[in-house]
C-alpha cells in the first residue's frame, strides 16, 4: 500500500492564481480531511469528507474547495490565492472519523507571493 | 466545543532523562484523546490514544499516556528518551467517533547528548 499521498511537494504562487492540491489513498477509508499547519498553531481542519460525496468545512474554510467523486481521491482548491494561505498542507484519512487513527500524508508546502 | 492546550512549546532534553508533556482539554462531554508526532520533514503518525478504559495508555517507542479525567490532563511520558526522539508531538481531542479532530499548537522536543 502506498498509504496517502499527496502532490506536488513544494509550490510557489502568485497572489489570484488557483490551484489543486492533490490527495489520494488506497486504504479504503471513508474519511478524509486537509489541515493546514502553521508555526505555533498546530493543525487546523479546512474541509473533511465522510464518504464519496459527502463534504464538510472544518474550522478555516474559507478560500478553499473540496470535492469527493471517489472514495480515493480528495482534491484542495484554492481559488484565488492568498499569502495568509502560505502555510504547509496535510491530507489524512481513517476508516470513520476523527476517533480512529488518522494516516496523514507528507504534506504540501505551499508559499504564496 | 473542545479544545487543547499544550503548556509547553518546547522542551530541552538530555538523552536518557525522562521527558513529559503537559496537554489540557476542555470540553463539556466524554472525549478521545490522542499523541501524533511528527519527526522533521514528515506528516504526523499515532503515537497512542485514549478511548476508554484503562487511563494508562502505552503507545509505540515507550512513550505512555495517562488519562486524568478530574484534572482534564492527558499528559505524555517517556522514562528514557534518544536522539531520534527530537521531534514534534501534538495532543488532539474529539468527542465522538465522526467527529473532527481538534489539535493542540505543538510541543517541539529537542533532545541533545
Amino acid at each position: 500500500n502506498a498509504g496517502v499521498t499527496q502532490t506536488p511537494k513544494f509550490q510557489v504562487l502568485k497572489t489570484g492564481q488557483s490551484m489543486t492540491l492533490q490527495c489520494a489513498q488506497d486504504m479504503n477509508h471513508e474519511y478524509m480531511s486537509w489541515y493546514r499547519q502553521d508555526p505555533g498553531m498546530g493543525l487546523r481542519l479546512i474541509h473533511y469528507s465522510v464518504g464519496a460525496g459527502i463534504t464538510d468545512q472544518g474550522e478555516v474554510p474559507n478560500g478553499y474547495n473540496v470535492s469527493r467523486s471517489t472514495t480515493e481521491d480528495f482534491p484542495l482548491r484554492l481559488l484565488s490565492a492568498a499569502p495568509s494561505q502560505t502555510s504547509v498542507y496535510f491530507c489524512a484519512s481513517s476508516y470513520t472519523g476523527g476517533a480512529d487513527t488518522q494516516y496523514f500524508g507528507p504534506g504540501t508546502r505551499l508559499t504564496v507571493l | 466545543a473542545q479544545s487543547v492546550t499544550q503548556l509547553d512549546s518546547q522542551v530541552p532534553v538530555f538523552e536518557e532523562a525522562p521527558v513529559e508533556l503537559r496537554c489540557n482539554y476542555s470540553s463539556s462531554v466524554s472525549v478521545y484523546l490522542f499523541w501524533y508526532v511528527q519527526y522533521p520533514n514528515q506528516g504526523l503518525q499515532l503515537l497512542l490514544k485514549y478511548l476508554s478504559g484503562s487511563t494508562l495508555v502505552k503507545g509505540i517507542n515507550g512513550f505512555e499516556a495517562e488519562f486524568n479525567k478530574s484534572q482534564t490532563s492527558f499528559h505524555l511520558r517517556k522514562p528514557s528518551v534518544h536522539i531520534s526522539d527530537t521531534a514534534e508531538y501534538f495532543c488532539a481531542v474529539t468527542t465522538d467517533s465522526w467527529g473532527k479532530l481538534q489539535f493542540g499548537a505543538g510541543t517541539q522536543v529537542v533532545v541533545t547528548p
